[in-house]
This record gives C-alpha cells, structure tokens and sequence, in this order.
C-alpha cells in the first residue's frame, strides 16, 4: 500500500467548474510532486515543490494551479479545463529534491474526466 | 522530453517464463531506476541502479546497465500472472540543482496463466 494518499479516486467535472485533488504523505518527504498520466503513456512532470516553495513549473497552463499549504500536503486545483485534460493524475513525493538516488513515492491517482 | 525509450512495447509471456525489456537513453545519468505500474494505480519502485554499477538484483529482479551503450534492461524471473503490468525506467541526469525524473515510454508486460 502506499504512503501517499490521493482524494479523491475519481472525478468528473464540466469545463466550467472549479474543484480540487488533494495529496497527503506522512513520510516526511520534503518534495512533492504532480504528475498527469494519458492511457497507455509515461507520467509527464507538472510541478514540483520543494520544502513547501514551487521549484519547477513545466509550463503547465494556468487552468492548473498547484498550492502546498504544509510539508504533508498537495493540492491541485483545477478551474476551467478542457477535455483533453482527462487524464490519471499522480501526487508524488521524496525525501528531497530528486538528485542522487531518491526514490520517488506515488499515490495511487485521480482519475480525472472533464465534460 | 522522454529521455528513456522503452522496448518491446508490448510483451506477452507463459508463466515460468522470463521476462527481458529495455531501456535505452539519451544523456548521461546518475541513476537509472525502474518502476511498476499495475492499470490504473500508481507507479511502484522496484530497483535503482546507480551510473557506477552494472548489475544488480533483487528477488526475482536483475538490472544491468551500460553507460557506454546508454542502456538497461531489466530482468524478471520465473513470472507470474501478477506480474501483469507496464513497467517504466527513468532516468536521472547528474547535477547539483533540482532535477527530475524522466520516464521511458514504458513496456506492457501481460503474463499468461
């Protein structure tokens, strides 16, 4: 089982509607993590933050905006999507920033559909 | 960008037998690592290899790498029906500033009972 809990496991909202994923880990982990994952693909990199401040954007458009409140929780808060932002996404986090062999832990995702 | 390219896409065994995909890439690294990932879950780390190692095990698990051809390739033993899944490598480069994971395109695995 995983140490990184996701909230929730299925969503499905209109394009017009404004909610939020939610991420929470109890292992210390001062990096954390959002990946979006389309069938049959890798997961690509959102964002990431470390010790609770945004270090990388991967030009993810502002319809996705990321918060980090404390070290143990993620959000994502969506606003305005598109269809084709349906996809898995993956809350994940390590011990550090990624360097020299850190693992990184994932949640099990949500899955997102938009209508 | 993928770093890693996976191959064969797609693979389909019997039970019993052994499981071999790749992982070629395209810049140096500092580790190369593998993951699982049954349908729909998230992904689970099975084994790192760091850039200095060419071989390493772990269960029913064998890594190899080789900086020189900027490849891996993992191993599975004696498979299972649980086995099933897509197994990704992901590479990370050397530096001392943030940096992140860069997945391969992935290998579905699908044990036959």
């Amino acid at each position: 089982d995983t140490e990184v809990t996701q909230t929730p496991k299925h969503l499905v909202m209109g394009m017009t509607n404004k909610k939020s994923l939610k991420c929470e880990q109890h292992m210390g982990h001062r990096a954390m993590y959002w990946y979006k994952q389309k069938a049959k693909k890798p997961p690509e990199l959102m964002f990431v933050y470390s010790y609770e401040k945004l270090s990388i954007n991967e030009s993810v458009p502002s319809r996705f905006s990321p918060e980090c409140p404390n070290s143990s929780l993620l959000n994502l808060h969506l606003h305005a999507l598109q269809p084709e932002d349906s996809a898995l996404y993956l809350c994940a986090s390590s011990p550090k920033r990624v360097n020299s062999g850190n693992t990184i832990y994932f949640g099990e995702g949500s899955w997102l559909t938009v209508v | 960008s993928q770093q890693g390219e996976e191959d064969p896409q797609a693979l389909s065994i019997q039970e019993g037998e052994n499981a071999t995909m790749n992982c070629s890439y395209k810049t140096s690294i500092n580790n190369l690592q593998w993951y699982r990932q049954n349908s729909g879950r998230g992904l689970v780390h099975l084994i790192l290899i760091r850039s200095n190692e060419r071989e390493k095990h772990s269960g029913r698990l064998r890594v190899t790498l080789d900086t020189s051809k900027k490849s891996s390739s993992l191993l599975i033993t004696a498979s299972r029906a649980a086995d099933t899944a897509s197994y990704f490598c992901a590479t990370d480069p050397p530096g001392g500033s943030a940096r992140q994971l860069t997945f391969g395109s992935g290998t579905q695995l699908t044990v036959l009972p």
